[in-house]
């Protein structure tokens, strides 16, 4: 079974320039997860989706992110205007939607924000 | 709020000595444990799970962590490390969310694990 799949895997864009991450999440999974990896504050949960609605965006840094989930099988995220520190590592997971499950990660998308 | 403190952020050891990763979670309930692993560029990968019933858990590619409730710790453990389980590793807490759906995980900052031959 293909796991969650992430595009792109990497990314060298100037500031100021929009950023659009995706992630289709594991077939058949409805919770779905954005993270943020970064080497001062580790790993960060953006945002997740429960059958395709934001549950708890809480995580989201400020108004320049935003995420989407469209369909069961595609979510978003996008970054407007890009900023230097938002360099880092952006995981996409998914899960079944039961707490006990666990919850698989994407490859990252390495984002570089010059 | 659940938290999860990893206070090892480097640790060296010798291929073929045992290792114990140290963890100490948060949570006001019974929490949810688990432990990724992460490879240089690579995303995680689970290697074992709590949710509950025996306190001593079984993972992949022969780890094992142990629930102490008392202590609040999940601490990871190998018997006899290979040079191929050098990585970083992740404990992480979750919580069932108050309207049902995903497990919601808070990471630890990591342990950057170095073996050396």
């Amino acid at each position: 079974d293909a796991g969650v799949i992430q595009s792109p895997r990497h990314e060298v864009t100037e500031m100021g320039q929009e950023v659009t991450l995706r992630c289709k999440p594991i077939s058949g999974h409805n919770s779905l997860f954005w993270y943020r990896q970064t080497m001062m504050r580790g790993l960060e949960l953006l945002i997740y989706f429960n059958n395709n609605v934001p549950i708890d965006d809480s995580g989201m840094p400020e108004d320049r992110f935003s995420a989407k989930m469209p369909n069961a099988s595609f979510s978003t995220l996008k970054i407007q205007p890009s900023e230097p520190r938002d360099s880092a590592v952006y995981f996409c997971a998914s899960s079944l939607r039961d707490s006990r499950n666990t919850i698989y990660f994407g490859e990252g998308s390495w984002l570089t924000v010059v | 709020a659940q938290s999860v403190t990893q206070p090892d952020i480097h640790i060296t050891v010798s291929e073929g000595a045992s290792l114990e990763l140290r963890c100490n979670y948060s949570y006001g309930a019974t929490p949810y444990l688990f432990w990724y692993v992460q490879s240089p560029g690579q995303g995680l990968q689970l290697l074992l799970k709590y949710f509950s019933g025996d306190t001593l858990v079984q993972g992949i590619k022969g780890f094992e962590a142990e629930f102490k409730r008392s202590q609040s710790s999940f601490n990871l453990r190998k018997p006899s490390v290979h040079w191929s389980d050098a990585a970083e590793y992740f404990c992480a807490v979750g919580a069932p969310p108050l309207t049902g759906g995903g497990n919601k995980l808070t990471f630890g900052t990591g342990t950057q694990l170095k073996v050396e031959l």
